[in-house]
């Protein structure tokens, strides 16, 4: 079944630690995108990707990054320079219209 | 710059209530627009979609109809059930994403929905 595999699904990190979550599509989209969920703030776009080799900005990118080696694969990489990294992550792939997204994935910041 | 705004929450209602729940929108142009439901837990499941004005886009009984006189996309249903309980997004995204643009999604901040048996 074609789908949006995030990983893993719950993460502890110390503080001072990168930590890097991965993201797999099989959906064959052009298009990926990394949202952050903190509760009562929706979502927030942290970086997107309209094809390999090549990604940009989103609203909150400090902190944050990204690379986009493979058109299946988009990984994020929260560093130790992101003030408050503790927050639900959401990874997102589309071709036309609607975005399609895996099932989270929860970081803690111990 | 575009955004959504929802009615704030939680909604709480009893089953077989009617629900409404409001959402507008500030874009330039034609935007495409969705609703996005959430259960606990997991990610974002497209729930309804619209693409032009006057559009209804239907799903599980759930409705929202593009009025852009009003910069509107409502969601409603007429009879919710337990299982219904969920955050739900209002989103839009740029209307030329139609064809090969892959703008950004502009996300609601979600309205938390709670139905009691």
């Amino acid at each position: 079944d074609g789908g949006i595999t995030q990983s893993p699904k719950y993460l502890f990190r110390k503080e001072g630690q990168n930590v890097t979550l991965s993201c797999e599509q099989n959906l064959n989209h052009d298009a990926m995108y990394w949202y952050r969920q903190d509760p009562g703030q929706g979502l927030r776009l942290i970086y997107y990707s309209q094809i390999v080799n090549d990604f940009q900005k989103g609203d909150i990118a400090e902190g944050y990054s990204v690379s986009r080696e493979k058109k299946e694969s988009f990984p994020l990489t929260v560093t130790s320079a992101q003030k408050n990294p503790t927050a639900f992550y959401l990874c997102a792939s589309r071709t036309y219209g609607e975005l399609f997204f895996g099932e989270g994935s929860r970081l803690t910041v111990l | 710059g575009d955004s959504v705004t929802q009615m704030e929450g939680p909604v709480t209602l009893s089953e077989e209530a009617f629900l409404t729940i409001n959402c507008t929108y500030t874009a330039t142009g034609y935007p495409s627009l969705f609703w996005y439901v959430q259960y606990p837990g997991e990610g974002l499941q497209l729930l309804l979609k619209a693409t032009k004005a006057d559009d209804k886009g239907s799903n599980k009984g759930f409705e929202a109809t593009y009025r852009k006189e009003t910069t509107s996309f409502h969601l409603e249903k007429g009879s919710v059930q337990v299982s219904d309980s969920a955050v739900y997004f209002c989103a839009l995204t740029p209307g030329n994403a139609g064809g090969t643009s892959y703008g950004k999604l502009t996300f609601g901040q979600g309205t938390i929905l709670t139905v009691h048996p």
